[in-house]
């Protein structure tokens, strides 16, 4: 089935570690998207990339790092600079970068700072 | 500015009562394009509806329901003879251009709908 796996479900880190959150898309999608939800509050948006190898920064980058050398694949580093890490997190993939295309989802990582 | 703006923050209603969700939105684009999508409880966000501010026609699928009214910046979302499956977060989102056909979704806070059995 056609979709996008994010990996872990549930994460848990130490103060002062990197994490990478895992997301993998089959859908053939050129732009693909991370984005960060607290309890209460809409989805920020952290970087996006609209096509291999180029990754723009979005609202919220500090403290967060990816990469895109594969068209399938967006990985999303939370480094230790990022204060206030525990959240869920949210990748996404759309056709286009345009604002017409819908957003297809993943199924989130939970990430709990113990 | 651009802004989407969800008023509600939860509402619960009894199981097959009509409950509508509220969206308004501010944009100075006169090109843009509105959403909804439902977050269930497994967490990932399912898209439901897309709108371009030059159609304002109500959409209707099934019991779900859309008014687009450009008058007064609304999108509202509509569910009929609701079930406890329609249970769930309902963001509303605008997408607009930004610079050279750059688009960014700006989200609402989210709708948490609780239907009761």
């Amino acid at each position: 089935d056609g979709g996008i796996t994010q990996s872990p479900k549930y994460l848990f880190r130490k103060e002062g570690q990197n994490v990478t959150l895992s997301c993998e898309q089959n859908l053939n999608h050129d732009a693909m998207y991370w984005y960060r939800q607290d309890p209460g509050q809409g989805l920020r948006l952290i970087y996006y990339s609209q096509i291999v190898n180029d990754f723009q920064k979005g609202d919220i980058a500090e403290g967060y790092s990816v990469s895109r050398e594969k068209k399938e694949s967006f990985p999303l580093t939370v480094t230790s600079a990022q204060k206030n890490p525990t959240a869920f997190y949210l990748c996404a993939s759309s056709e286009t970068y345009q604002g017409y295309t819908e957003a297809f989802f993943g199924q989130g990582t939970r990430l709990t700072v113990v | 500015a651009q802004k989407v703006t969800q008023a509600q923050t939860e509402i619960s209603v009894v199981e097959k009562e009509d409950v509508t969700l509220d969206c308004v939105y501010e944009t100075r684009d006169t090109t843009y394009y509105l959403f909804w999508y439902k977050q269930p409880p497994s967490g990932e966000l399912v898209f439901l509806i897309r709108r371009n501010s030059f159609d304002e026609q109500n959409e209707i699928s099934g019991r779900y329901s859309w008014n687009f009214q450009k008058s007064t910046s609304s999108f509202n979302f509509t569910i009929t003879a609701s079930q406890v499956v329609d249970s769930a977060v309902y963001f509303c989102a605008l997408s607009e251009a930004e610079g050279d056909s750059n688009y960014q979704l700006i989200w609402g806070a989210g709708t948490k709908l609780i239907i009761k059995p």
